[in-house]
């Protein structure tokens, strides 16, 4: 599988924009890039993937390097509430019995603090 | 609402005494997942199910049966419970399994195996 790299803590001011970033020098052609995060106490809340193309939605921003060997999650303007544990995932295909399904493989993420 | 129930949220239970998780999603999801979460190691796939009556070993199934019975559930059973299997557990929930689809997931069940 195809292995992502984060650095273990971010810290950010409320507001402030953040950009976390993630490494994947091994990702496959067909591999997509997903953000989850967790909040503390709950589960993982999908965030944003991508394939190649720069993508946004309400949530955040996700830009892929041109190569894709590397993404950045932007956070427009972090509030308390994102405070988390951000993971990015390369979701690979898996065949199991001739049908194939994408795992989460999630590694140890991106612990990020937001401070008032 | 559409979202992914688990209960118990809290289990604290004795080696040897058979428990089940149950997992119920409300959003008509073929894939669906269980997960464990531990210090350290990160969330890792316990079991997965496709569709109905389709399930599959995950990463670290050792202990644990599932059935799919019915395309809204998907609980976990431990026949024999064991201190290592002290952990958090999540369900997750996704229309399809496929790799570019997102994936629900529910509160979480604290389990402690004494």
């Amino acid at each position: 599988d195809a292995k992502t790299t984060q650095p273990n803590s971010m810290e950010s001011n409320e507001e402030e924009p953040v950009h976390l970033p993630c490494n994947h020098s091994t990702i496959s052609g067909t591999d997509y890039i997903h953000w989850y995060r967790q909040l503390p106490s709950q589960g993982p809340e999908y965030v944003i993937h991508g394939l190649t193309s720069n993508v946004n939605n309400r949530m955040a921003s996700l830009a892929i390097a041109e190569d894709r060997k590397s993404s950045t999650l932007i956070l427009h303007r972090a509030t308390l509430r994102d405070a988390a544990v951000y993971y990015c995932i390369l979701r690979d295909l898996t065949t199991a019995g001739g049908t194939s399904y994408g795992k989460l493989t999630f590694g140890q993420g991106t612990i990020l603090t937001v401070h008032p | 609402e559409a979202q992914v129930t688990q209960n118990p949220r809290y289990l604290i239970t004795v080696t040897g005494k058979k428990l089940t998780v149950t997992c119920s999603q409300n959003m008509n999801h073929e894939y669906m997942s269980w997960y464990r979460q531990d210090p350290g190691l990160g969330l890792r796939q316990i079991y997965y199910s496709m569709n109905v009556e389709v399930t599959d070993k995950g990463d670290v199934p050792e202990g644990y049966k599932v059935s799919r019975k019915e395309k809204r559930n998907f609980p976990l059973i431990l026949e024999s419970p064991s201190p290592n299997q002290t952990s958090l557990y999540f369900c997750a929930s996704s229309l399809r399994p496929s790799w570019a689809a997102e994936q629900y997931f529910g509160p979480g069940t604290r389990l402690t195996v004494t």
